[in-house]
């Protein structure tokens, strides 16, 4: 079936440090792939997305290009901000192996911290 | 504003108690589905729908019913919650087959924290 892998967390950052969340995937056909970040005490809001291969999703700063060579999503950032503190989920849309269930399948999460 | 509203936020309960969480949505999405967060685990979907009066199971549906009598409304019941039902539950919704299922997002609530003693 469809997985996502993602870093194992937490990450530690200090403020206007570069960020690179790495995120695979496995699944057959061609899925939407989709970060959604989860702030303290909140629901999942949707980060960013990309539906085809080299597209390239963007987001308040931060960026993911959906590279089907190397099954990839990875998420980066130039300058992270405290606000930036959260969990980060890399998830994938597969409607070809999924039938009718539109689900998300969902890497474990990164928690990120960034120090001022 | 489009959203997606789950209530109560928070619920701590007994074990047999029954229970139901409350999960609507006002933009007219098709499908609509049920998750749990736990540490390690990530989100596992536990039942979802596809339109009114469709429902299936998702990947851990044991302990758990829903209903979807109208397009907005899908809510989460737990019949008897035991103690290995404490966990974070997510409602989520988005188009279905027809209006742009497949690159669409799901749009989250903002989750129910349930603790079952």
């Amino acid at each position: 079936g469809d997985s996502v892998t993602q870093m194992e967390g937490p990450v530690t950052l200090s403020e206007e440090a570069f960020l690179t969340i790495n995120c695979t995937y496995t699944a057959t056909g061609y899925p939407s792939l989709f970060w959604y970040v989860q702030y303290p005490g909140e629901g999942l809001q949707l980060l960013l997305k990309a539906t085809k291969a080299d597209d390239k999703g963007s987001n308040k700063g931060f960026e993911a290009t959906y590279r089907k060579e190397t099954t990839s999503f990875h998420l980066e950032k130039g300058s992270v901000q405290v606000s930036d503190s959260a969990v980060y989920f890399c998830a994938l849309k597969n409607v070809r192996s999924g039938g009718s269930n539109y689900k998300l399948t969902f890497g474990k999460g990164t928690l990120l911290t960034v120090n001022p | 504003e489009a959203q997606v509203t789950q209530n109560p936020r928070y619920l701590i309960t007994v074990t047999g108690k029954k229970l139901t969480v409350t999960c609507s949505q006002n933009m007219n999405h098709e499908y609509m589905s049920w998750y749990r967060q736990d540490p390690g685990l990530g989100l596992r979907q536990i039942y979802y729908s596809m339109n009114v009066e469709v429902t299936d199971k998702g990947d851990v549906p044991e302990g758990y019913k829903v209903s979807r009598k109208e397009k907005r409304n899908f809510p989460l019941i737990l019949e008897s919650p035991s103690p290995n039902q404490t966990s974070l539950y997510f409602c989520a919704s988005s188009p279905g087959v027809g209006q742009g299922a497949a690159n669409s997002p799901l749009h989250f609530g903002n989750g129910t924290r349930l603790t079952v003693t």
